[in-house]
């Protein structure tokens, strides 16, 4: 089945407690993405990578890394924590950037920072 | 800068009435549109793409419009079910700069009545 896995799904955590929200597509799709929902502010891109080793920010990257080492993973990196980043996260992926490229989303991650 | 709107933010109908979800886009130069569904605390489930050279899309209950000089979409549920409680989010696939990056609207919240 075709499908964007992220793990984990609920993580309550500390402030500074360095952390990694994986996600993993089995498309063999080029461009992923992370998004963060937030109510009031809808979903916001954090970042994307269109390729092995290309990533770049998006319109909230303030606080996050990530890193694009195999196709199929995109791991979100948290270095130090901090309340304001308790939110939604989900990752996506697409098979380009076209006009025919449907994106499809994991099953998101809600992350609590204490 | 894109801005996407929805209207309305919510919407509550009884069960086997039409729903009709509307989209609107300030910047026209996009790669498509999509719609998505998300259940409470959930991920996003795609519904429909749209491609810009595209007017509209079929699926089942499901029929999308896009009028791409206007900055318009539509999403139709006919027949609409309990079952289609949840909000509806649509994405449009940016086409200059932010490669890529979906820029979402707020979404419309849907309660269908038995």
């Amino acid at each position: 089945e075709a499908q964007v896995t992220q793990n984990p799904r609920y993580l309550i955590t500390v402030t500074g407690k360095k952390l990694t929200v994986t996600c993993s597509q089995n498309m063999n799709h080029e461009y992923m993405s992370w998004y963060r929902q937030d109510p009031g502010l809808g979903l916001r891109q954090i970042y994307y990578s269109m390729n092995v080793e290309v990533t770049d920010k998006g319109d909230v990257p303030e606080g996050y890394k990530v890193s694009r080492k195999e196709k199929r993973n995109f791991p979100l990196i948290l270095e130090s924590p901090s309340p304001n980043q308790t939110s939604l996260y989900f990752c996506a992926s697409s098979f380009g950037i076209g006009k025919n490229t449907e994106a499809f989303f994991g099953q998101g991650t809600r992350l609590t920072v204490v | 800068k894109q801005e996407v709107t929805q209207i309305p933010a919510a919407l509550s109908v009884p069960e086997g009435e039409n729903l009709v979800l509307n989209c609107s886009f300030t910047d026209s130069a996009i790669y498509n549109l999509q719609w998505f569904r998300q259940d409470p605390g959930k991920g996003l489930t795609s519904l429909l793409l749209i491609q810009s050279s595209q007017r509209e899309q079929t699926s089942g209950r499901l029929n999308a419009s896009l009028d791409k000089s206007s900055g318009r979409s539509t999403l139709y549920i006919a027949a609409s079910q309990p079952g289609d409680s949840a909000t509806y989010l649509c994405a449009v696939r940016m086409a200059t700069d932010s490669w890529g990056k979906l820029q979402f609207g707020a979404g419309t919240q849907v309660v269908v009545t038995p």
